[in-house]
């Protein structure tokens, strides 16, 4: 099965703070996304990627930056932590029948 | 924005008894359908897709499409306690931009 593996599993920031959530894939799939969960809101996408270089604007992007720069490496940013980015973040890869593969989600609280 | 609508947005139901989760997307545009499975404190699992109209069966789940009123639903038989999980439905299109919409979930709760 595909490999997604998230970096911090836990961050603890304070507001006004920067953060960098890591991503990487070892599967050489072209599509990468950025997702937060949030109870009610189910699983929205903030970015995603189809190459090193490549970003494409998700449906939630305010206050959020993201660079791939590899193919099995998508960053995300928040260079101005708020509390209303306290959530749980996903990491995905897609292969080529569709199948989005998930990392193991990073939990970051703003205080 | 494209939406995708779940409901109901919570379920019980008995030990070996019959699920049924719907799911329908705003987007015309939409070819494709995706059935995730999230146990809690874990990451989502893909469970079933479909892309044509009708049926698919895999065990004792099945997925149907109606592509005219972008409906999908998932129905899942002889259900077990393992099964208690949030299952989240995708909507994507099938070519150009891969981007993949999930609706909030519907949270199965599956009673011994």
């Amino acid at each position: 099965e595909a490999a997604v593996t998230q970096s911090p599993r836990n961050k603890v920031t304070v507001t006004g703070g920067n953060v960098t959530l890591s991503c990487r894939q070892t599967n050489s799939h072209n599509y990468m996304y950025w997702y937060r969960q949030d109870t009610g809101h189910g699983l929205r996408l903030i970015h995603y990627s189809y190459g090193a270089g490549n970003l494409q604007i998700g449906d939630v992007p305010d206050g959020y930056k993201a660079t791939r720069t590899t193919q099995e490496d998508f960053f995300l940013l928040l260079e101005l932590a708020s509390p209303s980015q306290t959530s749980l973040y996903f990491c995905a890869s897609r292969d080529n029948t569709g199948q989005l593969y998930f990392g193991e989600g990073s939990k970051l609280t703003v205080l | 924005q494209q939406k995708v609508q779940q409901s109901p947005e919570s379920l019980i139901v008995p030990e070996g008894g019959m699920a049924s989760l719907n799911c329908t997307s705003s987007d015309r545009n939409v070819d494709y359908f995706w059935w995730y499975r999230q146990h809690s404190g874990k990451s989502p699992k893909m469970l079933m897709s479909i892309f044509s109209n009708g049926e698919k069966e895999e065990g004792r789940f099945t997925v149907h499409l109606n592509k005219a009123s972008l409906h999908t639903s998932l129905h899942i038989r002889d259900s077990q306690p393992s099964d208690s999980a949030l299952y989240l439905c995708a909507a994507s299109r099938n070519t150009g931009n891969y981007k993949y919409v999930f609706g909030a979930g519907t949270r199965l709760k599956v009673i011994a």
